[in-house]
């Protein structure tokens, strides 16, 4: 299976900055099939980018997807006081599907 | 809108069983797969289980695989995860989620889980 590898394990950063957040797959990701996910304390996690780059329904433009291959990019452009949040990642390009361990994204 | 609610949860001895219902609202249920994931204590996310819109192909991960069945009644829009022999390392948040029109993409609604405690 396609083991998915996060950094950092935390971030810490301040709003109106800049996020860059890495997602690293064992093995090539089929059709580039990567989607991202935001969690926040008690929640239902909610579904940000798939396809690598397409943003979900309803998602601000300051949410982008990049990459290709084995190394993905999810950029918050300018943070907000709501962006402060838990950020997995999930391939579905190969059975099972697989998500990372997440990447804590903390208020500096 | 769409809403998916778990239910079911608690605590279980090892050995035991559980069975997990999600009811879902506000999208063509029967049109859709479906599936669980779970997340263990300071753990990430791990797909369990996956049924087609109609029910009638099942998946499952290796780790719950003849243990586990998953099933839906399209009729009542519920999901269902019926969990049997369990073991500590099932301990977990439950989570429902919408699949594609075919499973095996990614979860665009998830519900907000219910928790699951293997425990003597």
């Amino acid at each position: 299976e396609i083991v998915l590898t996060q950094s950092p394990g935390t971030l810490s950063l301040s709003p109106g900055e800049r996020a860059t957040l890495s997602c690293r797959a064992s093995q090539s990701v089929s059709s580039n099939y990567l989607a991202w996910y935001q969690q926040k304390p008690g929640q239902a996690p909610r579904l940000l980018i798939y396809g690598a780059s397409s943003r979900a329904t309803g998602i601000p433009d300051r949410f982008s997807g990049s990459g290709s291959g084995t190394d993905f990019t999810l950029t918050i452009s300018r943070l907000e006081p709501e962006d402060f949040a838990v950020y997995s990642c999930q391939q579905y390009g190969s059975s099972p599907r697989t998500f990372g361990q997440g990447t804590r994204l903390e208020i500096k | 809108e769409v809403q998916l609610l778990e239910s079911g949860g608690g605590l279980a001895q090892p050995g035991g069983s559980l069975r997990l219902s999600c009811a879902a609202s506000g999208f063509t249920f029967s049109s859709y797969a479906m599936s669980w994931v779970r997340q263990a204590p300071g753990k990430g996310l791990e797909w369990v289980s996956a049924i087609s819109g109609g029910g009638g192909r099942t998946y499952f991960a290796d780790s719950v695989k003849g243990r586990f069945t998953i099933s839906r009644d399209n009729s009542k829009n519920t999901l269902f995860l019926q969990m049997d022999s369990l073991r500590a390392e099932d301990t977990a948040v439950y989570y429902c989620a919408k699949d594609q029109p075919v499973a095996g993409y990614y979860f665009d609604c998830w519900g907000q889980g219910t928790l699951v405690t293997v425990s003597s």
